[in-house]
């Protein structure tokens, strides 16, 4: 299809515990990207995929986040042991070249 | 100081005015200039792209890239309620796999 499919919409996570959230990006986008939405508008890179590959990782936090693009599956994103700080909308985009991205959704994370 | 910086808003406008909404930015390696519209809990849209430097129209929309001051913008002609949205300018490099850099937005209100 035509766009970037991206689940949950909504999920609510207590402080400490997992979080995972998904994304099926355009067929035949062979780019992928992560981004977290907080403070209304400020968007901030955190990953980017080439096929299955990581192409950039510069924006994200390590310790915690992790990401995954394997071939017939979504894309994932995980945080391991979420922080109120976690709390944004993160986007996910994908592209076949350097102007056409196209966003999901999104997916609203609350840790409480 | 961001790489990017755009006017947060709002900016308040008659239905039919002409609205123009402008980003500054600092880095020269930007060869594409996008902007995006992004309705209130949904994703971002891409509007319009723009490669170097020049003046793109499309229907109501046009896109002004000035590389020499680093300075792009948007117009919109004939601006309608349904144009209310946050609007959102992207930049990124030569490479489709580079991230895109955005500007903070900027709130537009169209009232009837």
């Amino acid at each position: 299809g035509e766009e970037v499919a991206q689940t949950p919409k909504h999920l609510v996570r207590g402080e400490g515990q997992k979080a995972k959230l998904y994304c099926a990006p355009i067929k035949g986008h062979s780019y992928v990207f992560w981004y977290q939405q907080v403070l209304k508008n400020e968007f901030k890179f955190l990953i980017s995929f080439q096929n299955e590959n990581v192409f950039d990782e510069t924006g994200m936090p390590k310790e915690r986040f992790s990401a995954k693009c394997l071939p017939n599956s979504p894309c994932s994103l995980e945080i391991q042991a979420t922080k109120l700080e976690d709390s944004a909308v993160y986007f996910c985009a994908s592209s076949r070249n350097p102007y056409g991205y196209t966003f999901g959704s999104g997916t609203r994370l609350t840790v409480v | 100081q961001k790489e990017v910086e755009q006017d947060p808003g709002p900016l308040s406008v008659p239905e039919g005015a002409i609205v123009s909404l402008n980003c500054t930015y600092s880095n020269s390696a930007f060869q594409y200039f996008m902007w995006y519209r992004q309705y209130s809990r949904k994703g971002p849209e891409l509007l319009m792209y723009t490669y170097s430097s020049g003046n793109k129209e499309d229907g109501r929309f046009t896109a002004q890239v000035d590389k020499s001051s680093k300075y792009i913008s948007l117009f919109i002609r004939d601006s309608q309620p349904s144009d209310s949205a946050t609007y959102l300018c992207a930049m990124s490099d030569n490479n489709a796999g580079n991230m895109l850099t955005f500007g903070g937005g900027t709130r537009l209100m169209v009232k009837p």
